[in-house]
């Protein structure tokens, strides 16, 4: 099973931060965060991960708590095209370990 | 460019006609998965390939089988499929010293 909760579903506007929420309260020390985003029909694509600090790439940043029971996903300026299935994922490193999808969050950005 | 490429995008078959999925990378990765997506669900993984080591999961149905010829192909073979087998086939790939999974585009499998 996943080891991560978040909202089913969640709105945001265009041009707007999108705070994506995701609590991983089970995790263990060896196990990294990392976020999915599924758009309709297409297959899951890679956004970012992290292990304990903070990151940020091109597509979003990572802001993880610091006893890394949960993290947040903010797109910094959402568009009409960031509206997607978000998914939060804990893993090991290395590789083996696997992908477990849970439910996700569904992000609508509206105009 | 596709990285990871799927093979067809769509494809029907009859109940209980063998049917082959592919996928292809270029990436020249040596994991390489699949899951199966159910409407409305999240992707569910089936097996991968560690190199030419094959990864079962447990609760995969003896009726999915796959192949893995070179570093490049991987086959998804579904021996006889039901109409609960309907769903988007995912194939991905990962370099194994790195933690990033690519996904193709996805095949929709339709059971008639």
């Amino acid at each position: 099973d996943a080891k991560t909760t978040q909202p089913p579903s969640m709105d945001c506007a265009e041009g707007r931060a999108a705070n994506l929420p995701c609590n991983h309260s089970t995790i263990s020390g060896n196990e990294y965060v990392y976020w999915y985003r599924q758009i309709h029909s297409q297959g899951p694509q890679y956004i970012i991960h992290g292990l304990k600090n903070n990151e940020t790439n091109e597509m979003a940043s990572l802001i993880i708590t610091e006893d890394r029971k949960s993290s947040t996903l903010i797109l910094p300026h959402a568009t009409l095209r960031d509206t997607a299935v978000y998914y939060c994922i804990v893993r090991v490193g290395g590789s083996q370990g696997n992908l477990i999808f849970g439910k996700g969050t569904k992000l609508s950005v509206k105009p | 460019d596709a990285m990871v490429i799927q093979n067809p995008r769509y494809q029907v078959t009859q109940f209980g006609k063998p049917v082959t999925l592919s996928c292809s990378q270029t990436l020249n990765h040596n994991v390489m998965y699949w899951y199966q997506q159910k409407s409305s669900q999240a992707p569910k993984l089936l097996f991968h390939y560690y190199d030419k080591d094959f990864n079962n999961e447990a609760d995969t149905p003896d009726n999915f089988q796959s192949r893995r010829p070179n570093t490049s192909f991987c086959f998804l073979d579904i021996r006889s499929p039901g109409l609960g087998d309907a769903a988007m086939y995912l194939c991905a790939s990962q370099v194994g010293t790195k933690n990033i999974q690519y996904f193709g585009a996805g095949t929709r499998l339709s059971v008639l």
